[in-house]
């Protein structure tokens, strides 16, 4: 089975920092896709960011982007230039061959002024 | 629909009683999950349908647990005989088609939060 850790239950960014959230991941598959998913307290799961295990060219979308290491079956998303709607809880998730999403525990990002 | 609506948004039930979660996906999409996300927890799968039939249930805990999607549109999420460990927020997320391309997303609801006293 697929399993994937985020070891940082919180973390905390000033404004307009730079901030790194880590996941690692664990597959015996080849091919399959990770996700960076936002929850703000509106409960509702957004995404933040795709990547694609046979893409070698790590996955950006504006201030957000990933550095993916496939061999070390790490994951972790740098948000830049951290805005105050940042704060949230960010989930890292995986999908394969089962066609389901298995997520991390998640890590609580603050943004401070 | 424009997004994946879940109702009700709150529901507090006793111990032992029957609760029903009704989610509605965007209007085509084929594929619809069920996860349940305990207290500082991530999502949990349940079941996974695809049009009306439940393709992947493997993760719903017991038998009080059971989903149905009769028109291939609205879900129903039943528990029976509820008990307080069902607490927890139950999300609904939809996609076009499953998610085993991977080249599709899920969007989900904003989930029903269920709390047994």
């Amino acid at each position: 089975a697929q399993t994937v850790t985020q070891s940082q239950p919180e973390m905390s960014v000033q404004e307009a920092e730079t901030v790194t959230l880590s996941c690692t991941y664990d597959t015996s598959e080849s091919d399959y896709y990770l996700f960076w998913y936002k929850q703000p307290p509106s409960r509702q799961m957004i995404l933040v960011i795709r990547q694609e295990a046979y893409k070698q060219q790590n996955a950006t979308e504006n201030r957000f982007s990933v550095n993916f290491q496939k061999a070390a079956k790490s994951f972790s998303l740098k948000i830049s230039d951290s805005q105050l709607g940042d704060a949230a809880m960010y989930f890292c998730a995986y999908t394969g061959t089962a066609s389901k999403l298995t997520f991390g525990t998640g890590t609580r990002l603050q943004v401070t002024l | 629909g424009a997004g994946v609506s879940q109702t009700p948004s709150n529901k507090v039930t006793e111990k032992g009683k029957y609760v029903e979660l009704r989610c509605d996906p965007i209007s085509g999409h084929t594929a619809l999950y069920w996860y349940r996300q305990s207290l500082g927890q991530g999502p949990e799968f349940l079941i996974y349908f695809q049009g009306t039939g439940a393709a992947d249930d493997s993760g719903l805990p017991n038998d009080r647990f059971f989903a149905v999607r009769p028109e291939g549109s609205v879900s129903t999420l039943k528990i029976q005989r509820t008990e307080r460990g069902d607490s927890a927020v139950y999300l609904c997320a939809s996609s076009l088609i499953p998610l085993v391309s991977g080249a599709n997303v899920l969007t989900f609801g904003a989930g029903s939060r269920l709390t047994v006293l």
